[in-house]
């Protein structure tokens, strides 16, 4: 299995465009999770979703951040207008999660470097 | 909601030498587990040792191992035999079970870097 996959994996670009970072889960995981990790403030949960569905949002930052997952073996989150603010690592990750399962190891992602300048 | 809380943002050690990493937390959950996570220079999160709050047994995974203190909503990590591949950021997670959505969360602290020392 490839794991977690996210792109690209650094992304440069300048304040007020628009970004969209992808992640493809892991075959068969039906739980994905954004998190997003700054010097300031550590590993952040930002938004994730179960068997597609979004099941908690409130980490997202503000109305500039959103996130879809149109299938099951694919994910965006999307930052439009960009801010410098807004750099950072952002990671996805990916479980199979069910109610009857007492844990479920998340996998994560490479991470996507984002630069706004 | 769920605080979890790292005192040491650096250390170091001699290599082959042991080290022990500090890791507190909060919740009013009972049913939750603990984790260590392994952020090298690569920046890839690598799970390290888990542990069930259930169960009393600390957990151990080769070098590493851990004193969970339930009470005290302590849970440290102790790696032996310290090799210049431990080098990296280390995080403490804590997850609660979501019993309605079937999903988890993970709640981070901010990391301890640790430095192995030739």
């Amino acid at each position: 299995d490839a794991g977690v996959i996210q792109s690209p994996r650094h992304e440069v670009t300048e304040m007020g465009q628009e970004v969209t970072l992808r992640c493809k889960p892991i075959s068969g995981h039906n739980s994905l999770f954004w998190y997003r990790q700054t010097m300031m403030r550590g590993l952040e949960l930002l938004i994730y979703f179960n068997n597609n569905v979004p099941i908690d949002d409130s980490g997202m930052p503000e109305d500039r951040f959103s996130a879809k997952m149109p299938n099951a073996s694919f994910s965006t989150l999307k930052i439009q207008p960009s801010e410098p603010r807004d750099s950072a690592v952002y990671f996805c990750a990916s479980s199979l999660s069910t109610v009857l399962s007492s844990y479920n190891e998340q996998f994560f992602g490479p991470g996507t470097r984002l630069t706004v300048l | 909601a769920q605080t979890v809380t790292q005192s040491q943002p650096e250390m170091s050690v001699q290599e082959a030498e042991t080290v022990t990493l500090s890791c507190t937390y909060d919740t009013s959950e009972s049913n939750y587990y603990l984790f260590w996570y392994k952020q090298p220079p690569s920046r890839q999160m690598i799970l390290v040792i888990r542990q069930e709050a259930y169960k009393q047994q600390n957990a151990t995974e080769n070098r590493f191992s851990v004193n969970f203190q339930k009470a005290a909503k302590s849970f440290s990590l102790k790696i032996s035999d310290s090799q210049l591949g431990d080098t990296a950021m280390y995080f403490c997670a804590f997850m609660k079970h979501d019993s309605g959505a079937g999903s988890y969360q993970l709640t981070f602290g901010k990391g301890t870097k640790l430095s192995v020392i030739p």
